[in-house]
C-alpha cells in the first residue's frame, strides 16, 4: 500500500510551547488528510479533515485555534499544537487518501507521533 | 456512517485461523465494510474492504453475509505478529471520514 510518513515519531515539549507535526504522503498525492488523536487504551478520535488548498474542517469539541492544520501541498499536511499543556499529551496520527472524482483510495496511516507535554 | 459492533477481545492459537466478527445491521446499500488493525503504538494498517461480495487478499479474507448485516474477517494462519486491535468500519466509499469504534483486541497465543 501507499506510504504515509509522520515526523517526529515522538516529541517532548514544555508546557506553553508549540509543537509541529508533519504528515507526508510519499508516493501519492493526498487530496484529503485526516488528523486523529488517541489517548491510552482508547480508540482513535478524528480531530479534523483537511483538503489541499482549503481550510480544515474540525470535529465538534476540537479547538481550531489550538490545533492549527495546514495542508498547503498535495503531499504535506502539518498539525501545530499551540500553547501545549499536559492534557494535550497523546498519540497523534495522520492519514491520507487520494480522492479525485471517480478515483478513490482507502486511507493510509502514518506511524503516529507520541506527544508528551511536561 | 452505520455503527458497528465487535467483541472487545478474542484469543487465537498461533497457526490457527482467526475469525473476527462484526455486526453492522444498519448498513446502507452504498456503504462498504472496511477492516483496519492497529498494532500497539503504531498507526492503523489497512487490511481489506468489500461491498457485498467476499474478498480475499494476501492478508485476509472478508466474508459478508447476504443481507450485509454482518461480516467476518478471517486471518487464515494467525501468527504472533497478528496480535493487534482490529477495527471494523462501515462507510460510504466516497465519504471522507473513518470513524473508529472500540475494535477487537486479538491476542495470538503461542
Amino acid at each position: 500500500g501507499a506510504v504515509v510518513s509522520q515526523h517526529p515519531s515522538w516529541v517532548i515539549c514544555k508546557s506553553g510551547t508549540s509543537v509541529k507535526i508533519e504528515c507526508r504522503s510519499l508516493d501519492f498525492q493526498a487530496t484529503t488528510m485526516f488528523w486523529y488523536r488517541q489517548f491510552p487504551k482508547q480508540s482513535l478520535m478524528l480531530m479534523a479533515t483537511s483538503n489541499e488548498g482549503s481550510k480544515a474542517t474540525y470535529e465538534q469539541g476540537v479547538e481550531k485555534d489550538k490545533f492549527l492544520i495546514n495542508h498547503a501541498s498535495l503531499t504535506l499536511s502539518t498539525l501545530t499544537v499551540t500553547s501545549a499543556h499536559p492534557e494535550d499529551s497523546s498519540f497523534y496520527i495522520c492519514s491520507a487518501r487520494d480522492h479525485q472524482g471517480w478515483y478513490d483510495t482507502e486511507a493510509f496511516f502514518g506511524q503516529g507521533t507520541r506527544l508528551t507535554v511536561v | 456512517d452505520a455503527k458497528t459492533t465487535q467483541p472487545p477481545s478474542m484469543d487465537c492459537a498461533e497457526g490457527r485461523a482467526a475469525n473476527l466478527p462484526c455486526n453492522h445491521s444498519t448498513i446502507s446499500g452504498n456503504e462498504y465494510v472496511y477492516w483496519y488493525r492497529q498494532i500497539h503504538s503504531q498507526g492503523p494498517q489497512y487490511i481489506i474492504h468489500g461491498l457485498k461480495n467476499n474478498e480475499t487478499n494476501e492478508m485476509a479474507s472478508l466474508i459478508i453475509t447476504e443481507d450485509r448485516k454482518s461480516s467476518t474477517l478471517i486471518l487464515p494462519h494467525a501468527t504472533l505478529r497478528d496480535t493487534a486491535v482490529y477495527y471494523c468500519i462501515v462507510r460510504v466509499a466516497s465519504g471522507s471520514r473513518l470513524t473508529f469504534g472500540e475494535g477487537t483486541q486479538l491476542t495470538v497465543n503461542p
